[in-house]
Protein backbone atom coordinates (compact mmCIF):
# COMPACT_ATOMS: atom_id res chain seq x y z
CA UNK A 1 0.00 0.00 0.00
CA UNK A 2 1.22 3.42 -0.66
CA UNK A 3 2.31 5.61 2.41
CA UNK A 4 3.11 9.34 2.13
CA UNK A 5 5.74 10.78 5.18
CA UNK A 6 6.31 14.14 5.66
CA UNK A 7 8.58 15.90 8.21
CA UNK A 8 9.02 18.05 10.48
CA UNK A 9 5.69 17.91 11.89
CA UNK A 10 6.18 21.51 13.78
CA UNK A 11 8.73 24.03 13.79
CA UNK A 12 8.82 27.77 14.75
CA UNK A 13 11.91 29.87 12.29
CA UNK A 14 12.71 33.20 12.96
CA UNK A 15 12.19 35.80 10.35
CA UNK A 16 14.54 35.49 7.27
CA UNK A 17 15.81 31.75 8.31
CA UNK A 18 15.39 29.61 5.60
CA UNK A 19 13.23 26.71 5.37
CA UNK A 20 13.29 23.06 4.15
CA UNK A 21 10.26 20.86 4.75
CA UNK A 22 10.44 17.32 3.03
CA UNK A 23 7.95 14.79 1.70
CA UNK A 24 8.34 11.37 0.45
CA UNK A 25 5.79 8.64 -0.88
CA UNK A 26 6.17 4.69 -0.89
CA UNK A 27 4.56 1.91 -2.73
CA UNK A 28 4.31 4.38 -5.62
CA UNK A 29 5.82 5.22 -8.80
CA UNK A 30 5.44 8.49 -10.94
CA UNK A 31 3.07 10.11 -8.82
CA UNK A 32 2.09 13.84 -9.25
CA UNK A 33 3.29 15.15 -6.31
CA UNK A 34 1.49 18.57 -4.35
CA UNK A 35 2.54 21.21 -1.66
CA UNK A 36 -0.64 23.29 -0.47
CA UNK A 37 -0.11 25.89 2.22
CA UNK A 38 -3.59 26.42 5.03
CA UNK A 39 -3.75 29.37 6.73
CA UNK A 40 -5.27 29.34 10.01
CA UNK A 41 -8.96 28.20 9.79
CA UNK A 42 -8.77 28.41 5.88
CA UNK A 43 -9.12 26.84 2.81
CA UNK A 44 -6.31 25.10 0.76
CA UNK A 45 -4.02 26.86 -1.31
CA UNK A 46 -2.22 25.13 -3.83
CA UNK A 47 1.72 26.34 -3.86
CA UNK A 48 3.82 23.80 -6.15
CA UNK A 49 2.76 20.83 -8.28
CA UNK A 50 5.04 18.00 -10.21
CA UNK A 51 4.26 15.09 -12.68
CA UNK A 52 7.93 14.07 -12.76
CA UNK A 53 11.24 14.39 -11.89
CA UNK A 54 12.17 18.09 -12.05
CA UNK A 55 9.30 19.33 -13.29
CA UNK A 56 7.65 21.83 -11.21
CA UNK A 57 4.81 24.30 -11.45
CA UNK A 58 4.04 26.95 -9.42
CA UNK A 59 0.42 28.27 -8.59
CA UNK A 60 0.72 31.93 -6.89
CA UNK A 61 4.12 34.02 -6.40
CA UNK A 62 6.12 33.78 -3.65
CA UNK A 63 9.32 33.21 -1.74
CA UNK A 64 8.86 29.24 -1.57
CA UNK A 65 10.41 27.21 -3.89
CA UNK A 66 9.89 23.32 -4.82
CA UNK A 67 12.22 20.60 -6.08
CA UNK A 68 11.62 17.10 -6.82
CA UNK A 69 15.28 15.78 -6.61
CA UNK A 70 13.58 11.67 -6.69
CA UNK A 71 10.45 10.62 -8.30
CA UNK A 72 9.13 9.80 -5.15
CA UNK A 73 10.81 13.21 -2.81
CA UNK A 74 9.63 16.34 -2.94
CA UNK A 75 10.76 19.27 -0.76
CA UNK A 76 9.49 22.63 0.02
CA UNK A 77 12.18 25.94 1.00
CA UNK A 78 12.64 29.46 1.20
CA UNK A 79 15.52 31.72 1.31
CA UNK A 80 13.76 33.99 3.73
CA UNK A 81 10.89 33.13 5.58
CA UNK A 82 8.52 35.91 6.02
CA UNK A 83 5.54 36.19 8.15
CA UNK A 84 3.41 35.49 6.28
CA UNK A 85 4.81 32.30 5.83
CA UNK A 86 3.05 30.81 8.61
CA UNK A 87 0.23 28.02 7.82
CA UNK A 88 0.05 24.53 7.71
CA UNK A 89 1.58 22.53 5.30
CA UNK A 90 0.74 20.00 3.54
CA UNK A 91 2.12 17.65 0.68
CA UNK A 92 -0.50 15.20 -1.11
CA UNK A 93 0.41 12.87 -3.98
CA UNK A 94 -2.31 11.02 -6.49
CA UNK A 95 -2.17 9.06 -9.83
CA UNK A 96 -3.62 10.85 -12.65
CA UNK A 97 -6.74 12.29 -12.06
CA UNK A 98 -7.08 10.17 -8.97
CA UNK A 99 -7.66 11.24 -5.59
CA UNK A 100 -5.50 13.49 -3.48
CA UNK A 101 -3.82 11.40 -0.71
CA UNK A 102 -2.14 13.85 1.90
CA UNK A 103 0.24 13.79 4.61
CA UNK A 104 0.46 14.35 8.44
CA UNK A 105 1.15 18.41 7.86
CA UNK A 106 4.04 20.18 8.71
CA UNK A 107 2.54 23.50 11.25
CA UNK A 108 5.01 26.44 10.60
CA UNK A 109 4.90 29.42 13.07
CA UNK A 110 7.67 32.17 11.72
CA UNK A 111 8.24 34.57 14.56
CA UNK B 1 -11.90 29.36 -14.37
CA UNK B 2 -14.00 26.93 -12.53
CA UNK B 3 -14.87 27.94 -8.87
CA UNK B 4 -16.27 25.99 -6.29
CA UNK B 5 -18.75 27.19 -3.46
CA UNK B 6 -19.55 25.26 -0.49
CA UNK B 7 -22.35 26.40 1.66
CA UNK B 8 -22.90 27.06 4.48
CA UNK B 9 -19.80 27.63 5.69
CA UNK B 10 -20.19 26.87 9.44
CA UNK B 11 -23.06 24.33 10.49
CA UNK B 12 -23.77 23.99 14.00
CA UNK B 13 -26.67 21.39 15.11
CA UNK B 14 -27.88 19.05 17.62
CA UNK B 15 -26.81 15.47 17.78
CA UNK B 16 -29.62 13.38 16.06
CA UNK B 17 -30.31 15.80 13.68
CA UNK B 18 -29.95 15.79 9.78
CA UNK B 19 -28.35 18.01 7.80
CA UNK B 20 -27.08 18.74 4.47
CA UNK B 21 -23.53 20.95 3.23
CA UNK B 22 -24.05 21.91 -0.82
CA UNK B 23 -21.24 21.90 -3.34
CA UNK B 24 -21.70 24.40 -6.27
CA UNK B 25 -19.13 24.52 -9.10
CA UNK B 26 -19.31 26.51 -12.46
CA UNK B 27 -18.04 24.27 -15.13
CA UNK B 28 -18.61 21.16 -16.34
CA UNK B 29 -16.76 18.55 -14.59
CA UNK B 30 -17.14 15.08 -14.06
CA UNK B 31 -15.68 14.26 -10.73
CA UNK B 32 -16.05 15.58 -7.20
CA UNK B 33 -14.11 14.62 -4.05
CA UNK B 34 -15.20 15.04 -0.48
CA UNK B 35 -12.58 15.38 2.25
CA UNK B 36 -12.39 15.66 5.61
CA UNK B 37 -10.58 17.32 7.82
CA UNK B 38 -9.95 17.00 11.87
CA UNK B 39 -8.85 19.95 13.87
CA UNK B 40 -5.20 20.71 13.37
CA UNK B 41 -5.29 17.34 11.41
CA UNK B 42 -4.53 16.70 8.01
CA UNK B 43 -6.99 15.71 5.21
CA UNK B 44 -9.05 12.62 4.66
CA UNK B 45 -10.76 11.25 1.86
CA UNK B 46 -14.33 10.63 2.31
CA UNK B 47 -15.78 10.27 -1.45
CA UNK B 48 -15.19 10.36 -4.92
CA UNK B 49 -18.22 11.12 -7.72
CA UNK B 50 -17.21 10.22 -11.29
CA UNK B 51 -20.93 10.06 -12.75
CA UNK B 52 -24.18 12.03 -12.47
CA UNK B 53 -26.20 10.67 -10.15
CA UNK B 54 -23.29 8.87 -8.28
CA UNK B 55 -24.19 8.02 -4.92
CA UNK B 56 -21.47 7.14 -2.10
CA UNK B 57 -22.78 6.30 1.68
CA UNK B 58 -20.18 5.53 4.67
CA UNK B 59 -21.95 5.17 7.85
CA UNK B 60 -24.23 8.29 8.74
CA UNK B 61 -22.57 10.19 5.54
CA UNK B 62 -24.02 10.20 1.80
CA UNK B 63 -22.49 12.18 -0.78
CA UNK B 64 -24.15 12.48 -4.34
CA UNK B 65 -23.55 14.33 -7.52
CA UNK B 66 -25.95 16.19 -10.17
CA UNK B 67 -23.56 16.89 -13.22
CA UNK B 68 -26.23 18.60 -15.22
CA UNK B 69 -27.18 20.75 -12.05
CA UNK B 70 -23.46 21.46 -11.31
CA UNK B 71 -24.18 20.22 -7.23
CA UNK B 72 -23.02 17.82 -4.77
CA UNK B 73 -24.17 17.77 -1.81
CA UNK B 74 -23.07 15.82 1.11
CA UNK B 75 -25.75 14.64 3.36
CA UNK B 76 -25.59 13.66 7.44
CA UNK B 77 -28.15 11.21 9.00
CA UNK B 78 -28.43 11.59 12.51
CA UNK B 79 -25.45 13.28 13.55
CA UNK B 80 -23.07 12.39 16.03
CA UNK B 81 -20.40 14.46 18.18
CA UNK B 82 -17.51 12.10 16.16
CA UNK B 83 -18.61 13.86 12.50
CA UNK B 84 -17.82 17.47 13.75
CA UNK B 85 -15.25 19.04 11.49
CA UNK B 86 -14.49 20.41 8.50
CA UNK B 87 -15.28 18.89 5.21
CA UNK B 88 -13.94 19.86 2.04
CA UNK B 89 -15.19 19.42 -1.68
CA UNK B 90 -13.34 19.44 -4.42
CA UNK B 91 -13.86 19.68 -8.24
CA UNK B 92 -11.05 18.64 -11.18
CA UNK B 93 -10.12 20.80 -13.82
CA UNK B 94 -8.49 20.21 -16.23
CA UNK B 95 -6.50 17.33 -14.01
CA UNK B 96 -6.10 19.72 -11.38
CA UNK B 97 -8.28 20.18 -8.15
CA UNK B 98 -10.28 23.29 -7.39
CA UNK B 99 -11.84 23.44 -3.54
CA UNK B 100 -14.24 24.43 -1.92
CA UNK B 101 -13.77 26.75 1.20
CA UNK B 102 -14.86 24.24 3.42
CA UNK B 103 -18.15 23.79 6.10
CA UNK B 104 -17.10 23.58 9.85
CA UNK B 105 -19.08 21.56 11.48
CA UNK B 106 -20.17 21.55 15.06
CA UNK B 107 -22.29 18.60 16.32
CA UNK B 108 -23.19 19.06 19.95
CA UNK B 109 -24.43 16.76 22.41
Amino acid sequence: SQTIHQWPATLVQPVGSPLSLECTVEGTSNPNLYWYRQAAGRGLQLLFYSVGIGQISSEVPQNLSASRPQDRQFILSSKKLLLSDSGFYLCAWSVVRGTIYFGEGSWLTVV
Amino acid sequence: ELKVEQNPLFLSMQEGKNYTIYCNYSTTSDRLYWYRQDPGKSLESLFVLLSNGAVKQEGRLMASLDTKARLSTLHITAAVHDLSATYFCAVDSNYQLIWGAGTKLIIKP
